[in-house]
C-alpha cells in the first residue's frame, strides 16, 4: 500500500521559515517524480513544485520561485518542501503527491499538512 | 501558463441522474488531462487521466472524453458518495495547473 505522510506544518511568522517532509512507503521512491500541492481555506488546488526522480531536475510556481526549495532524500525514501520568507498568502494545507500516469498527474496524496503564517 | 476553466461550478442533482462537467484549457494540450475527486477535509482522488483512461479502482460511473482544449467528466448515474468537489489539470506543462472546482451536490 503507498503512503505518503507529511510533516512539519504548524505556525509561523510573516517572513520565517518552515521545513515540510513527506515520508514515502510502499513505493520504489527513487524512480518517481514527486511534487507539493497546496489548497489555501476554502480554495481550490494549486500546484507548487516538482523535482524529478533523481532530483537533478526542480520546478516552481512563480509565486514561490526563489523562496521555496523542493528537494528529496532518496535513501531516506523522503521530499521536503524549504519554504522561506513566508507570507500570509502562503498559509494552507500542503500535500505531496506522487507522479502519477499520462503525463504529470497526481496519483497517490498525502494527508496534507497545515502550513499558518500569521503574527 | 496554460489556464483551466470549469463549468459549472456548482450542480445540484437526484440520484441516479447523469451529470456532466467540462473543462477548458487556454492552450491546445491534447489528451493531457486528469480529473480529481476532493471531499471535505480529504487529499484530492484521481479519477482520470490522459483524458479518458478510468484509475484503478475507480467505478465505472465516472468517464472522460475529449482532446486539444475541451474536456468533459461524466458521471452517468449519480451516487450519494458523488458529492465532492471535481477539479480537471492540465498534464502538459509546467506551470502545472487546476480549474476552480465543481462542487456537485445530491438533491
Amino acid at each position: 500500500e503507498v503512503q505518503l505522510v507529511e510533516s512539519g506544518g504548524g505556525l509561523v511568522q510573516p517572513g520565517g521559515s518552515l521545513r515540510l517532509s513527506c515520508a514515502a512507503s510502499g513505493i520504489t521512491f527513487s524512480t518517481y517524480a514527486m511534487r507539493w500541492v497546496r489548497q489555501a481555506p476554502g480554495k481550490g488546488l494549486e500546484w507548487v513544485s516538482d523535482i524529478s526522480a533523481s532530483g537533478s531536475g526542480t520546478y516552481y510556481a512563480d509565486s514561490v520561485q526563489g523562496r521555496f526549495t523542493i528537494s528529496r532524500d532518496n535513501s531516506k525514501d523522503t521530499l521536503y518542501l524549504q519554504m522561506n520568507s513566508l507570507r500570509a498568502d502562503d498559509t494552507a494545507v500542503y500535500y505531496c503527491a506522487k507522479d502519477g500516469s499520462g503525463g504529470k498527474t497526481f496519483d497517490y496524496w498525502g494527508q496534507g499538512t497545515l502550513v499558518t503564517v500569521s503574527s | 501558463d496554460i489556464q483551466m476553466t470549469q463549468s459549472p461550478s456548482s450542480v445540484s442533482a437526484y440520484v441516479g441522474d447523469r451529470v456532466t462537467i467540462t473543462c477548458r484549457a487556454s492552450q491546445v494540450i491534447g489528451a493531457w488531462l486528469a480529473w480529481y475527486q476532493q471531499k471535505p477535509g480529504k487529499a484530492p482522488k484521481l479519477l482520470i487521466y490522459a483524458a479518458s483512461t478510468l484509475q484503478s479502482g475507480v467505478p465505472s460511473r465516472f468517464s472522460g472524453s475529449g482532446s486539444g482544449t475541451d474536456f468533459t467528466l461524466t458521471i452517468s448515474s449519480l451516487q450519494p458518495e458523488d458529492s465532492a468537489t471535481y477539479y480537471c489539470q492540465q498534464a502538459n506543462t509546467f506551470p502545472l495547473t487546476f480549474g476552480g472546482g465543481t462542487k456537485v451536490e445530491i438533491k
